[in-house]
């Protein structure tokens, strides 16, 4: 079975320091990979999404970056945070089964930030 | 541009009522619906997906409807119990790119 795993848990940072989040997918090749931000009184706000090692696509444009070194792995990462980088950051992952294009997402446990 | 609404964004009912949660979406021209379960700081849970080619999905004690021309999406959770206490959030994916948009969810409140 798939599993998704996210860390830290938990991160506390102050303004100005570098960040860097880590998404691993196991018993699954080849996913397609999503980093979304959830602040509060807000939705799910798509940030970046990977089909496949070094291909990312940026939603919108913003204080953070990502990148996809091995099938498996997307890190989210900032060189300076802002306090409006504070919220719950989650990864997600989905394949395409067959000719129907099935195309269900699955989400990992999430990362809160708080930017100090 | 897809927009997602879901209302009411907070509902409250006592343990073994039949409840419908709405979803509605702007673009009708969606591939597919998905409804999630988010508890209190976790991560969101897959409930159900329905495909546009189809009416309904049924898992357990839950059921989602689709009516794509209405541009409107229902989850039906029969006998509720205090343990769906949780966010429900559907999202609607556009056409054939990966995009999800989510609407901001109804919290779930069942008292025992």
């Amino acid at each position: 079975s798939q599993t998704i795993h996210q860390w830290p848990a938990t991160l506390v940072q102050p303004v100005g320091s570098p960040l860097s989040l880590e998404c691993t997918v196991e018993g699954t090749s080849n996913p397609n990979l999503y980093w979304y931000r959830q602040a509060a009184g807000r939705g799910l706000q798509l940030l970046f999404y990977s089909v496949g090692i070094g291909q990312i696509s940026s939603e919108v444009p913003q204080n953070l970056s990502a990148s996809r070194p091995q099938d498996r792995q997307f890190i989210l990462s900032s060189k300076k945070l802002l306090l409006s980088d504070s919220g719950f950051y989650l990864c997600a992952w989905s394949v395409l089964l067959g000719a129907s294009s099935y195309n269900e997402q699955f989400f990992g446990p999430g990362t809160r930030l708080t930017v100090l | 541009k897809q927009e997602v609404t879901q209302i009411p964004a907070a509902l409250s009912v006592p343990e073994g009522e039949n409840l419908v949660l709405n979803c509605s979406f702007t673009d009708s021209a969606i591939y597919n619906l998905q409804w999630f379960r988010q508890d209190p700081g976790k991560g969101l849970t897959s409930l159900l997906l329905i495909q546009s080619s189809q009416r309904e999905q049924t898992s357990g004690r839950l059921n989602a409807s689709l009516d794509k021309s209405s541009g409107r999406s229902t989850l039906y959770i029969a006998a509720s119990q205090p343990g769906d206490s949780a966010t429900y959030l559907c999202a609607a994916r556009r056409g054939s790119n990966y995009k999800l948009t989510f609407g901001k969810g109804t919290l779930l409140t069942v008292n025992p």
